[in-house]
């Protein structure tokens, strides 16, 4: 059965520095979503994109972050400068079209800021 | 605003016994609501969905909306139910849909 991959499993990083999270998608899938999950709080939802273009946008995604589907089966989160607050699992999802469309998510990444 | 609260973050019961994971809703549109379930080092993944009205390994979930409550029942649980359960509710907005999470039931089946 198809899933949605995340790479890598657990990232450290720098505070300051730049990281790129890494999904693929299902691959008939058009719809794709970053969620993120501090520890020991609710899942919250970053940004949604379709049609290579940013669907809705939270708050919390500011202009430090950014999304690309860079080639055909890649879909990235880039956070230009960590923050502390930035440490937590970032979850990649996907779905086929919207309206109660399943959204299947990835196993997610652990982002750790030091 | 639009919320969904789970008020039990821990619920501990014995196997064979009833099980109810409360959730409601707070928003001003027609809800779609979910549940999703992350068993231990796995993924979140689909339970049940409102508009399929189905019964998913003898889950299920009845909205009301003048209580606005989506809670997930299951009246014999199994050890292997033990797990974390999320309630959702999906919004449509400008041709994309995201959902917002509970914080989460920590479900705990005991022998």
């Amino acid at each position: 059965e198809p899933e949605v991959t995340q790479t890598p499993s657990h990232q450290v990083t720098q505070m300051g520095q730049e990281v790129i999270l890494r999904c693929v998608p299902i691959s008939n899938h058009l719809y794709f979503y970053w969620y993120r999950q501090i520890l020991g709080q609710k899942v919250e939802f970053l940004v949604s994109f379709y049609n290579n273009e940013i669907s809705e946008k939270s708050e919390i995604f500011d202009d430090q972050f950014s999304v690309e589907r860079p080639d055909g089966s890649n879909f990235t989160l880039k956070i230009r400068s960590t923050k502390l607050e930035d440490s937590a699992m970032y979850f990649c999802a996907s779905s086929v079209g919207v309206i109660s469309d399943e959204q299947f998510f990835g196993p997610g990444t652990r982002l750790t800021v030091l | 605003a639009q919320r969904v609260t789970q008020p039990e973050k821990l619920l501990s019961v014995f196997k064979g016994a009833p099980v109810e994971l409360k959730c409601n809703y707070s928003y001003s549109g027609s809800p779609e609501l979910f549940w999703y379930v992350q068993y231990s080092r796995q993924r979140l993944q689909l339970l049940l969905r409102h508009i399929s009205r189905e019964s998913i390994k003898g889950f299920t979930a009845d909205l009301n909306k003048g209580e606005t409550s989506f809670h997930l029942k299951k009246p014999f649980a199994q050890e292997e139910d033990s797990a974390m359960y999320y309630c959702a509710l999906a919004l449509t907005q400008g041709g994309s849909e995201k959902l917002v999470f509970g914080k989460g039931t920590k479900l705990t089946v005991n022998p």
